[in-house]
């Protein structure tokens, strides 16, 4: 029983088109993420919802936006697709609350390929 | 911007050699968690770490918190194929009930048979 997925898990597209990743999360969390993880590896938060509710957004350009339907769905749509887009991205969720940080979960990512 | 040095950045070892991983940064961090990732995965949470000086063991491998909560280490005892993957280590600020999480560049480890 997957606690977080997206969908798709490989996306191949040419430059200028337009995507949208999906993630939905069965966990009951209030707290969804969105991560790019480039060639290195290194991997950077992008935006945070706590229940439906943006709450980080980092420097990001604008032809990104999250939407988050529900608690249990943040979808990432991509507009003009450029070449430094490719990289895997990482939906994540966590229970939010309490002063210390909590565990997240992770999706199996999605890797863009932007050709 | 508060960054997270890991290092080193590669690391290959033969079954049943003794590895440490190490998490700097000039900033303070008020939890540290450590991560695990394997190819076509998602990280998973191997601990979070939250005293400065805390230690804590899961198996053969060893975390600690630095005590002024800059730094940490993962130790791993005699490493094992298993054990082979992506470490991340990953620091919250203050009030983190935003979630936010700095990310180190994680370390590759590779445990040869």
């Amino acid at each position: 029983d997957t606690a977080v997925s997206q969908t798709p898990k490989y996306l191949v597209t040419q430059m200028g088109n337009d995507k949208s990743i999906k993630c939905e999360q069965n966990l009951g969390h209030d707290t969804m993420y969105w991560y790019k993880q480039d060639s290195k590896k290194f991997l950077k938060i992008m935006f945070s919802y706590n229940n439906k509710e943006l709450i980080i957004n980092e420097t990001v350009p604008n032809r990104f936006s999250p939407k988050s339907p529900d608690k249990a769905h943040l979808n990432l749509h991509i507009n003009s697709l450029e070449l430094g887009d490719s990289a895997v991205y990482f939906c994540a969720s966590s229970q939010a609350g309490g002063f210390l940080i909590n565990e997240q979960f992770f999706g199996p990512g999605t890797r863009l390929t932007v050709l | 911007t508060q960054l997270l040095e890991q290092s080193p950045q590669f690391l290959s070892i033969q079954e049943g050699e003794n590895l440490t991983v190490y998490c700097n940064s000039s900033s303070v961090f008020s939890s540290l968690q450590w991560y695990r990732q394997e190819p076509g995965e998602g990280p998973v949470l191997l601990v979070t770490v939250v005293t400065g000086g805390e230690v804590k063991k899961l198996k053969r491998l060893t975390f600690q918190f630095g005590d002024a909560r800059k730094d940490s280490s993962l130790h791993i005892t005699a490493a094992q194929p298993g054990d082979t993957g992506l470490y991340l280590c990953a620091g919250a600020h203050g009030s983190s009930n935003t979630g936010k999480l700095i990310f180190g560049q994680g370390t590759t480890l590779q445990v040869k048979p």
